[in-house]
């Protein structure tokens, strides 16, 4: 089982849409959760991070966590083909270092 | 992008040749880390550092060795490259003072080709 778990896509949803992207973990014992963003080319780029479950929001970004259920999301409101690119989703494992371990990324396609 | 730079930005080279990436931070940060990228795999830790002479192994550092002798840089070194070592590679920075530890800021890539 990888220790970060997300669906490859590619995610389509219209213009104006809202955008749910979603993300298991195995360690329990993760603290620290990170949305990434990578547009094609270029380096994955901090969107958020959130530490405590529920909701944390940001502008037109959601991001939503679940320990007891493993999981993590990231809901984007009022969909633009700007938010189309890559979605990393990273886990702070517990064990030091500050490393993360991320997810392979989902693919976002916002359609006119 | 949080002052990172790295360099070579582009580099091609053969089969059996060292290369060295460099990558220089202006933040003070902390920890600095290497990743590669590939199709399919996403990122992985290649090494880390936890400050000046301090480093350790991520998850794929067969084949690579890493150096930092002041704060700003973080070598990453392939003594012999490999084709399979062909990858996007990312250098990133965390644990600013004052600030989240463990957030890690991106540097631009070095796409690395090797023949």
């Amino acid at each position: 089982q990888k220790e970060v778990e997300q669906n490859s896509g590619p995610l389509s949803v219209p213009e104006g849409a809202i955008a749910s992207l979603n993300c298991t973990y195995s360690d329990r014992g993760s603290q620290s959760f990170f949305w990434y963003r990578q547009y094609s080319g270029k380096s994955p780029e901090l969107i958020m991070f959130i530490y405590s479950n529920g909701d944390k929001e940001d502008g037109r970004f959601t991001a939503q966590l679940n320990k007891a259920s493993q999981y993590v999301s990231l809901l984007i409101r009022d969909s633009q083909p700007s938010d189309s690119a890559t979605y990393l989703c990273a886990v702070a494992l517990p064990g030091g270092g500050n490393k993360l371990t991320f997810g392979t990324g989902t693919q976002l396609k916002v359609e006119l | 992008d949080a002052g990172i730079t790295q360099s070579p930005r582009h580099k091609v080279t053969e089969t059996g040749t060292p290369v060295t990436l460099r990558c220089h931070q202006t933040e003070n940060h902390r920890y600095m880390y290497w990743y590669r990228q590939d199709p399919g795999h996403g990122l992985r830790l290649i090494h880390y550092s936890y400050g000046v002479k301090d480093t350790d192994k991520g998850e794929v550092s067969d084949g690579y060795s890493v150096s930092r002798s002041k704060t700003e840089d973080f070598l990453l070194t392939l003594e012999s490259a490999t084709s399979s070592q062909t990858s996007v590679y990312f250098c990133a920075i965390s644990g600013r003072a004052g600030g989240q530890e463990d957030t890690q800021y991106f540097g631009p890539g070095t796409r690395l080709t090797v023949l």
